[in-house]
């Protein structure tokens, strides 16, 4: 069974960058087809996806997120980041990573972390 | 503002049916899949229905999901107590090459 636990600081200062990682067990971050996402949740909101990188190194972000977002991955940590830039306090969240089984280019099964909660400050 | 929209919430009776709705464009549940989660309070989300109507594995035969066109529903039969919580769409989006997730809808089993 895939385990994954988010990682980082829960407090960054306003107009930083967020770094968050996310740790996995019982799998390969370099081995099988994973779609690996960052999925966030603003206090008492929904649900956001903020994006995903798969095997290949192929990323694809929210258009919102773009030109502040990177996702990567680092196959010798078994691990994968976000890094989030400019931080404003609508960036504060709940910040989950994600693995999602990917079968024919479409995912299907995933595993989800606790989440890591992101407060920002002025 | 979701793209994928949700009634903010449902309500059902203990052991009948509550059907939650989700509707969105040709570009996203038009031409792809949808998937449904579940989030009780305090939890991550946990994945009901990936491919529209397809169930991982333990979760019970009670949840079950459709899609027709644009729209997609899931049904919860037999409601228990312990299903109140947020139910959430979710599905890419070709326009926009994203995944969006729909607003949510919070279920009340009276």
């Amino acid at each position: 069974q895939m385990q994954l636990q988010e990682s980082g600081p829960g407090l960054v200062k306003h107009s930083q960058t967020l770094s968050l990682t996310c740790s996995v067990s019982g799998g390969s971050i370099s081995g099988g087809h994973f779609y690996w996402t960052w999925v966030r949740q603003p206090a008492g909101k929904g649900l956001e996806w903020i994006g995903r990188i798969d095997i290949s190194g192929v990323t694809y972000y929210n258009p919102s997120l773009t030109n502040r977002v990177t996702i990567s991955k680092d196959a010798s940590k078994n691990q994968f980041s976000l890094n989030l830039k400019s931080v404003t306090a609508a960036d504060a969240a709940l910040y989950f990573c994600v693995a999602v089984i990917e079968v024919a280019g479409k995912g299907t099964v995933d595993y989800w972390g606790q989440g890591t909660l992101v407060t920002v400050s002025s | 503002q979701s793209v994928l929209t949700q009634p903010p919430s449902a309500s059902g009776t203990p052991g009948l049916t509550v059907t939650i709705s989700c509707s969105g464009s040709s570009s996203n549940l038009g031409s792809h899949e949808v998937y449904w989660y579940q989030q009780l309070p305090g939890t991550a989300p946990k994945l009901l229905i990936y491919w529209n109507d397809q169930r991982p594995s333990g979760v019970p035969d009670r949840f079950s999901g459709s899609k027709s066109g644009t729209s997609a529903s899931l049904a919860i039969s037999g409601l228990r107590s312990e299903d109140e919580g947020d139910y959430y769409c979710a599905g890419w989006d070709g326009r926009v090459s994203g995944v969006l997730f729909g607003g949510g809808t919070k279920l009340t089993v009276l």
